[in-house]
């Protein structure tokens, strides 16, 4: 069985820094694609970031560009957000999802995480 | 950057019934737009991907259809476990993906 659980998120100052994980299990990590998505309270979801499946190529929403960075940890089996120079509009609950696989390019969200809250507030 | 629309916002409709939600790109999208249910305090679990096929234990009352920039989801006979938010996502410019802002089904 798929399962993904997120961590590491919490109260974080404006301008703070906050590391999110992603403990993959019940399939062959290595091989699948991984994103990021958030939802902010009472709104849509909103995607952050992906990586691809051997960790080479890295895409990030404009929103989240140049302050947030995405990696992933084969012998861990882990997937990471790194969030920096964090603002109020960054708040919400951080979820990964992983890649269907279904063809050899990006594909849908098969697998989600039940998700990390990120609060960016003084 | 593709953007997705979803109509309605909120759409009532009785138990039995039939709901229609629909979902428009702002470019085509071949075939490669998913459907996802999200019930309050739950992960998004997705429902159709490739426009119309279901997923993986998703029942057959459920049912997508469209190519390009209209899609359509249809739930033939809506149970009371049914009633949450409809996304619409689109992963044909992957791999910058976008959402619809979502329609929430309640019950009339």
């Amino acid at each position: 069985e798929v399962q993904l659980m997120e961590s590491g998120g919490g109260l974080v100052q404006p301008g703070g820094s906050l590391r999110l994980s992603c403990a993959a299990s019940g399939f062959l990590f290595k091989n699948f694609a991984m994103s990021w998505v958030r939802q902010a309270p009472g709104k849509g979801l909103e995607w952050v970031a992906s990586i691809s499946a051997g960790g080479g190529s890295t895409y990030f929403a404009d929103s989240v560009k140049g302050r947030f960075t995405i990696s992933r940890d084969h012998l861990q089996n882990t997937l990471f957000l790194q969030l920096s120079s964090l603002r109020a509009e960054d708040t919400a609950l951080y979820y990964c999802a992983k890649d269907s696989g279904r063809s050899s390019g990006w594909n849908e969200f098969e697998h989600w995480g039940l998700g990390t809250l990120v609060t960016v507030s003084s | 950057e593709i953007v997705m629309t979803q109509s309605p916002a909120t759409l009532s409709v009785s138990p039995g019934e039939r709901a229609t939600l629909s979902c428009r790109g702002s470019q085509s999208l071949s075939s490669n737009l998913a459907w996802y249910q999200q019930k309050p305090g739950q992960a998004p679990r997705l429902l159709i991907y490739g426009a119309s096929t279901r997923a993986t234990g998703i029942p057959a009352r459920f049912s997508g259809s469209g190519s390009g920039t209209e899609f359509t989801l249809t739930i033939s006979s809506l149970q009371s476990e049914d009633f949450a938010v409809y996304y619409c996502q689109q992963y044909n410019n992957w791999p910058l993906y976008t959402f619809g802002q979502g329609t929430k089904l309640e019950i009339k």
